[in-house]
């Protein structure tokens, strides 16, 4: 598969702003993805980059690098339902083909 | 619409059985996947569907598990004889073709005794 490395666990406090950074290794690159998950739920889409640059989503951005296979989500004005996983994904194109290849998550703790 | 829905929810079975895990993608979506989730870890690709034929099957762990799709909805995901180790939660996910953004069903929480 795909290096994909994100941050294990992150601590942040409610109405701030915090950056989830995420590396990767691919050959076919296709995109990069980037979904929220709640304990217990199914991700759920966030953010879609395939060229370099920064797309905003209202509180949600997320800046892409391929030449540094890299790419961060930035949340910006915390709260406390924003307390979930997240996790990097990158589409690898092989023959054809588009496959999927998820990073372990980044657990987001927020706190009052 | 609705969203991908799989059933059974929750599993729980005993090792050595036979399991079905079933999910519906969103109606009209081409492109279905079948992904294997255990905890702390992201989701791992089992097998991808482009309409009824499996166009990638290179995530399956072995000949114990297999996946069909044969009128290019519905797809089932077959685990035979079940260990303990196949216990994680199984999620299917569908997008309208192999280009645009999956969208994951709820999951199946598989626990083999």
């Amino acid at each position: 598969g795909q290096n994909i490395d994100q941050p294990t666990e992150m601590t942040a406090t409610e109405g701030a702003i915090v950056q989830i950074n995420c590396t990767y290794q691919t050959s076919g690159f296709n995109g990069l993805f980037w979904y929220q998950q709640h304990a217990g739920e199914a991700p759920t889409f966030l953010s879609y980059n395939v060229l370099d640059g920064l797309e905003e989503k209202g509180r949600f951005s997320s800046f892409l690098s391929r030449s540094k296979g890299y790419s961060y989500l930035l949340l910006k004005e915390l709260q406390m339902k924003d307390s979930a996983s997240y996790l990097c994904a990158v589409r690898d194109r092989r023959d054809n083909f588009n496959k999927f290849y998820f990073g372990s998550g980044t657990k987001l703790n927020v706190k009052p | 619409g609705a969203g991908v829905s799989q059933t059974p929810s929750n599993k729980v079975t005993e090792k050595g059985k036979y399991v079905e895990l079933r999910c519906d993608p969103i109606s009209g979506h081409t492109a279905l996947y079948w992904y294997r989730q255990s905890l702390g870890q992201g989701p791992e690709f089992l097998i991808y569907f482009q309409g009824t034929g499996a166009a990638d099957d290179s995530g399956l762990p072995n000949d114990r598990f297999f996946a069909v799709r044969p009128e290019g909805s519905v797809s089932t995901l077959k685990i035979q004889r079940t260990e303990r180790g196949d216990s994680a939660v199984y999620l299917c996910a569908s997008s309208l073709n192999r280009q645009e953004t999956q969208y994951f069903g709820p999951g199946t929480r598989l626990l083999v005794l």
